[in-house]
C-alpha cells in the first residue's frame, strides 16, 4: 500500500535556524507529491507541490523541497527559520485508488520555533 | 475572492443527534473532499465526490452520509451511529481527481458531541 511517512512529530528549532522536516514516501510509480501547512484551528494551505517537472520545488515563505528518488524522499527546507513559521506541516502523496486520484497525508510534523 | 467556506466554526451537539456541516465553495472546481482529523493524526478520507450527483466512500465513512446536489455545495451529516464525532472536520476542493492537482481547503468545523 502506498503511504507516506513524516519522521519526528515535533521538530524544534531557534529563530533563524535551518528548518528540516523529512517526509518518506512509499509509491510503485511516480508519485506526485505535496507538502501543506496547518496553522492552530485552520484548514490546510499549499506550500508546495512535485509534479515531475523539477526535483528541486520552490514554494511559498521561503520553503523548499528535493525529490530524491533513490532515496523515496521529499524532505522540505528553509535556510532561516521565522517565528511565523510555527504551525503543523504535513507531506502527502497522490495515489490511484478505487478508479481516482486521492491524497493520502502523513501524521504531520508541529514545528515550534524558539526565539 | 474565491475559496471554501464551511460553517459553523464551531459546532456543539448532544449525543444520538444527527448534525450537518456545510461546505461550499466558488472555484468551479469539479471535485470536492471530506476529511476528518483527529489530534497527532494526518488528515483521514470520510466521502469525495467527483461530480455532481455522485459520491463515493473514503476510509472512514461508517456514520456519516453526504449529498451533491450542486457543484458548489457539499454537505456532511454527522449521524447518531458514529461513535467517536467529536473531531475537527475539513472540507476540501480541486479542479477535478487528477493526480497533479491540488487540493483547496476550507477553515475547518470543530465538532464537540457530549
Amino acid at each position: 500500500a502506498q503511504s507516506v511517512t513524516q519522521l519526528g512529530s515535533h521538530v524544534s528549532v531557534s529563530e533563524g535556524a535551518l528548518v528540516l522536516l523529512r517526509c518518506n514516501y512509499s509509491s510503485s510509480v511516480p508519485p506526485y507529491l505535496f507538502w501543506y501547512v496547518q496553522y492552530p484551528n485552520q484548514g490546510l494551505q499549499l506550500l508546495l507541490k512535485y509534479t515531475s517537472a523539477a526535483t528541486l520545488v520552490k514554494g511559498i515563505n521561503g520553503f523548499e523541497a528535493e525529490f530524491k528518488k533513490s532515496e523515496t524522499s521529499f524532505h522540505l527546507t528553509k535556510p532561516s527559520a521565522h517565528m511565523s513559521d510555527a504551525a503543523e506541516y504535513f507531506c502527502a502523496v497522490s495515489v490511484w485508488m478505487d478508479s481516482s486520484y486521492k491524497l493520502i497525508f502523513g501524521s504531520g510534523t508541529r514545528l515550534l520555533v524558539r526565539p | 475572492d474565491g475559496g471554501i467556506t464551511q460553517s459553523p466554526k464551531y459546532l456543539f451537539r448532544k449525543e444520538g443527534q444527527n448534525v450537518t456541516l456545510s461546505c461550499e465553495q466558488n472555484l468551479n472546481h469539479d471535485a470536492m473532499y471530506w476529511y476528518r482529523q483527529d489530534p497527532g493524526q494526518g488528515l483521514r478520507l470520510i466521502y469525495y465526490s467527483q461530480i455532481v450527483n455522485d459520491f463515493q466512500k473514503g476510509d472512514i465513512a461508517e456514520g456519516y452520509s453526504v449529498s451533491r446536489e450542486k457543484k458548489e455545495s457539499f454537505p456532511l451529516t454527522v449521524t447518531s451511529a458514529q461513535k467517536n464525532p467529536t473531531a475537527f472536520y475539513l472540507c476540501a476542493s480541486s479542479i477535478s481527481g487528477g493526480s497533479s492537482y491540488e487540493q483547496y481547503f476550507g477553515p475547518g468545523t470543530r465538532l464537540t458531541v457530549t
